[in-house]
């Protein structure tokens, strides 16, 4: 069975200072995608960023770097110069499967406050 | 391009009583989702569609709730009877295929309570 895990409710960054966001994660399934996704207090998700299972190097966009290690199945977010408008609840999310027909299961979060 | 589009925006009823949510997805996107998001949670997959067809609903209650995707475009998802652990935040997305990478654009949601 899929699982997602943030264990971090709530973190604390002063502005532009960088942050790191865990995510863990288990699947039985070798073909996998991670995502993070942005939900501010507005309600929408926002996609940030995507690394699948077999690639190389670690995904970046832009400020938001993916630390990849699969062998320890985690999916960290770094964000880099924090700025106050990153305030906002931040999801880590795995879709097993080669396609996007697979089954997509999201973690339960962790509350970013950037402090100015 | 024209975002997901979901309505109503704020429901609120009373128990037992029926609701349906509409959705709208991104012109193209063949892949579409419901999501069901309780305060303080992630969001859950409800159901999960490819064109009309439905590829998951595992986790769609489905004594109670109920969703379709006609021509494979726009869906509703109707809850009936409503139950007091229903209220949540509903969230519809949608995907492009093929492609693991194909990440999810959501609507707006639907905040829907139950009293």
């Amino acid at each position: 069975a899929q699982k997602i895990t943030q264990t971090q409710p709530g973190m604390f960054v002063q502005e532009k200072e960088a942050v790191t966001l865990d995510c863990t994660y288990d699947t039985s399934d070798p073909s996998y995608g991670l995502f993070w996704y942005k939900q501010p207090s507005s309600g929408e998700m926002i996609f940030l960023i995507y690394q699948g299972s077999y690639d190389q190097q670690n995904a970046t966009e832009g400020r938001y770097s993916l630390n990849f290690q699969k062998a320890r199945k985690s999916a960290n977010l770094v964000i880099s110069a924090s700025q106050l408008g990153d305030s906002a609840m931040y999801f880590c999310a795995m879709r097993e499967g080669v396609t996007n027909a697979g089954k997509s299961t999201f973690g339960d979060g962790t509350t970013l406050t950037v402090k100015p | 391009e024209a975002g997901v589009a979901q309505s109503p925006r704020y429901k609120i009823i009373e128990k037992r009583q029926s609701v349906a949510f509409w959705c709208n997805p991104i012109s193209g996107h063949a892949t579409l989702y419901w999501y069901q998001q309780i305060l303080g949670q992630g969001p859950k997959l409800l159901i999960q569609f490819q064109n009309n067809g439905v590829v998951d609903d595992s986790q769609l209650p489905k004594d109670r709730f109920s969703a379709e995707r006609l021509k494979g475009v726009d869906s509703t998802l109707k809850i009936q009877p409503a139950k007091l652990e229903d209220s949540a935040v509903y969230l519809c997305a949608s995907s492009l295929e093929p492609g693991q990478g194909s990440w999810s654009t959501f609507g707006s949601g639907t905040r829907l309570t139950v009293v």
